[in-house]
């Protein structure tokens, strides 16, 4: 079965702080994995994936086969980083993804 | 360009009734993907459409049908609309169908009364 889990609903930081937003999955097979975004009154957008390997704005996503994981992290939140993440994965046909439930990130002044 | 867009951003119905939403890609992409959004949970799969064909459809019972026209716009239809139904209506656009970068809509909020 196909599945994604965030294991917290709010995670709420002080700027500056280092970030960690827990994703797990379980697939039968390689999936790709992405982290969406949804700032205040935008809609969902891609942020990262782990293809790229990249870093965007800030935040980097490793993906970690052996204990099913794609953490994201940045070391240092800032306020503007508050905002709605969801991690999901996609297999390796066709566009269908699935989501987790979402983190919402909370960063305090 | 506007992005995804998608039509009417609101919709109130009644239990019993049907419903057509709409979406409109990005220019030049040929993938149309649909989602709901219960809230408090994120989007599930329910359709994908590239070049005017199914190619992927999730766990939703056929009342949900969509299709996708020659300017690859889309349409998803549910009939007989259970309050269950109430969630936002995503879609999603993409160049090509498989494991590209998705842009999604601003949605259509779905309320069944």
């Amino acid at each position: 079965a196909q599945r994604v889990t965030q294991p917290e609903k709010l995670l709420s930081v002080f700027k500056g702080a280092p970030v960690e937003l827990k994703c797990n999955y379980s697939y039968s097979g390689s999936p790709e994995l992405f982290w969406y975004v949804q700032y205040s009154r935008q809609r969902l957008q891609l942020l990262l994936r782990h293809i790229s390997r990249e870093s965007i704005k800030g935040f980097t996503a490793d993906l970690n086969k052996g204990e099913t994981s794609f953490h994201l992290k940045k070391p240092f939140a800032q306020e503007e980083d508050s905002a709605m993440y969801y991690c999901a994965l996609s297999g390796k046909y066709g566009n269908k993804l699935v989501f987790g439930a979402g983190t919402i990130l909370r960063v305090k002044s | 360009d506007a992005g995804v867009t998608q039509s009417p951003t609101h919709l109130i119905k009644t239990r019993g009734q049907h419903v057509t939403l709409r979406c409109s890609p990005i220019s030049g992409h040929k993938s149309v993907s649909w989602y709901q959004q219960v809230l408090g949970q994120g989007p599930q799969f329910i359709f994908q459409y590239y070049e005017k064909e199914e190619r992927g459809r999730g766990n939703f019972p056929d009342r949900f049908s969509a299709r996708q026209f020659p300017n690859y716009s889309s349409e998803l239809n549910v009939n007989a609309l259970l309050l269950g139904d109430s969630a936002l209506y995503l879609c999603a656009s993409s160049l090509e169908d498989r494991s590209t970068t998705q842009y999604f809509g601003p949605g259509t909020r779905l309320l069944v009364l």
